[in-house]
């Protein structure tokens, strides 16, 4: 049964730092994985998606990267800025069922002015 | 990616009563999805819904608590039956894009049952 985990679960940094959010799954069988930020009480923002044949995709700041064989992928948030304090959570969509997605429990990011 | 907007935003109700949440999408999908995000929790899912078909129900989610309509390929609506307290959480519909199944959310419904 694919296990998503995020680490950590929260995490505080001043602005300006750069960061890197971490999400490992069990199952290396995975058509792709996506990252996601919600804002609280709101719905959920796609940030990125990567697919299983690739190593990494980038919008803006943002960096994702997938290991598959290792079964990680990391987000990494350049010279972070007090709006991007958000959860943050990644899914990944198993091979078997596409439309399917199996979620991590999200960190919580607070960037302080 | 798509455009999806739901209604109500959000909503007090008082237990026993019913809900309708809609969701609308600014173009044409095959599969629509309805999830459940309790107080801290991650998102789970509640159903799949394909339109011109019954709608896919989870392990733990039935179709007379959550009844679910999908009469076009851009309009669904979700039903909350007989609330309870517990039933208090934010619930979202989502998309998948043809091709990468890439999903996009809407801005939720955030359900308070008193």
């Amino acid at each position: 049964k694919q296990e998503v985990t995020q680490i950590p679960a929260a995490l505080s940094v001043p602005e300006g730092e750069n960061l890197v959010l971490n999400c490992s799954f069990t199952d290396s069988a995975i058509y792709n994985l996506q990252w996601f930020r919600q804002d609280p009480g709101k719905g959920l923002t796609s940030l990125l998606l990567i697919q299983s044949s690739q190593r990494e995709q980038t919008s803006g700041r943002l960096n994702a990267s997938l290991d598959k064989s290792s079964g990680r992928s990391t987000l990494y948030i350049a010279a972070s800025q007090p709006g991007d304090s958000a959860t943050y959570l990644c899914a990944v969509s198993p091979t078997d069922s596409n439309y399917q997605l199996i979620w991590g429990a999200g960190t919580k990011l607070i960037i302080k002015p | 990616s798509a455009v999806i907007s739901q209604k109500p935003s959000r909503d007090i109700c008082q237990r026993g009563t019913s809900l309708t949440i809609q969701c609308q999408v600014d173009s044409q999908v095959t599969m629509m999805f309805w999830y459940r995000q309790q107080p801290g929790q991650s998102l789970t899912l509640i159903a799949t819904a394909n339109q011109g078909s019954e709608a896919t129900y989870e392990s733990g989610f039935v179709i007379d608590k959550f009844p679910i309509s999908r009469p076009n390929l851009t309009f669904s609506t979700l039903t909350v039956s007989n609330m309870s307290p517990e039933d208090s959480s934010i619930y979202l519909c989502s998309v998948a894009g043809q091709g990468n199944y890439e999903q996009y959310f809407g801005p939720g419904t955030r359900l308070t049952v008193t």
